[in-house]
């Protein structure tokens, strides 16, 4: 079974360029989730989804951080425009349900510069 | 605002050795998570306990779950080098999802 797919794997811009990072979960899992993770620290949820509902969203920044997941499968995080604190990695998880555990895949390695 | 804290942040193992991780809680939780990250890589799951008095063993490594002290370990047997890694925990309640993480611990084997 495939896990969670996520690119691209590895993204450097300039600050105040737009980036975005995709996501697609396991087959047949409705909860998606976006987290942050800053060097040296445990991740940070920023949204989770039920299907194609943002049902958190919380903690995210929503003056520059969109995220979308049309038809409740794939996933798109943006950041519009990137600041020099962003650089981090991006994970994304998926769960047959919001109950269930989580699972990660690789993350998306961004550096502003 | 649910808190998770590991200790140590850094353990440096020799390689036959034995450690210990601690992760205490601030709240009542259902569930705790162990996780391992290789550089670079994502959250390999190692262990979910559920309930007091929880312990799981895989290999050289064991968790535990103390409830009423909200407090885990992950107990490492006879260091090896492949267990050079980021190891945490992680807590969360049925009602909210969330899962909190703790800030990691990394951990270096040497000979």
């Amino acid at each position: 079974e495939a896990g969670v797919v996520q690119s691209p794997r590895y993204k450097i811009i300039e600050k105040k360029q737009p980036v975005a990072f995709w996501c697609n979960p396991i087959s047949g899992h409705n909860t998606l989730y976006w987290y942050l993770q800053n060097l040296g620290q445990g991740p940070e949820l920023l949204i989770r989804y039920e299907n194609e509902e943002a049902v958190d969203d919380s903690q995210l920044p929503k003056d520059r951080f969109s995220a979308e997941r049309l038809k409740g499968v794939d996933s798109t995080l943006k950041i519009q425009p990137a600041e020099l604190g962003d650089s981090a990695v991006y994970l994304c998880a998926s769960a047959d349900d919001g109950y269930n555990e989580q699972f990660f895949g690789p993350g998306t390695r961004l550096t502003v510069l | 605002e649910l808190k998770v804290e590991q200790n140590p942040l850094f353990l440096s193992m020799q390689e036959g050795k034995n450690y210990t991780i601690y992760c205490n809680y601030s709240t009542t939780s259902d569930r705790l998570y162990w996780y391992r990250q290789d550089p670079g890589k994502s959250l390999e799951s190692l262990f979910v306990l559920l309930s007091n008095g929880a312990v799981k063993q895989e290999g050289r490594l064991m968790a535990s779950l103390d409830t009423k002290a909200r407090l885990s370990t992950l107990h490492i047997t006879a260091a090896v080098h492949d267990l050079s890694a980021t190891y945490f925990c992680a807590v969360d309640m049925f009602n909210d999802y969330k899962l909190s993480f703790g800030a990691g611990t990394t951990v270096t084997v040497r000979a």
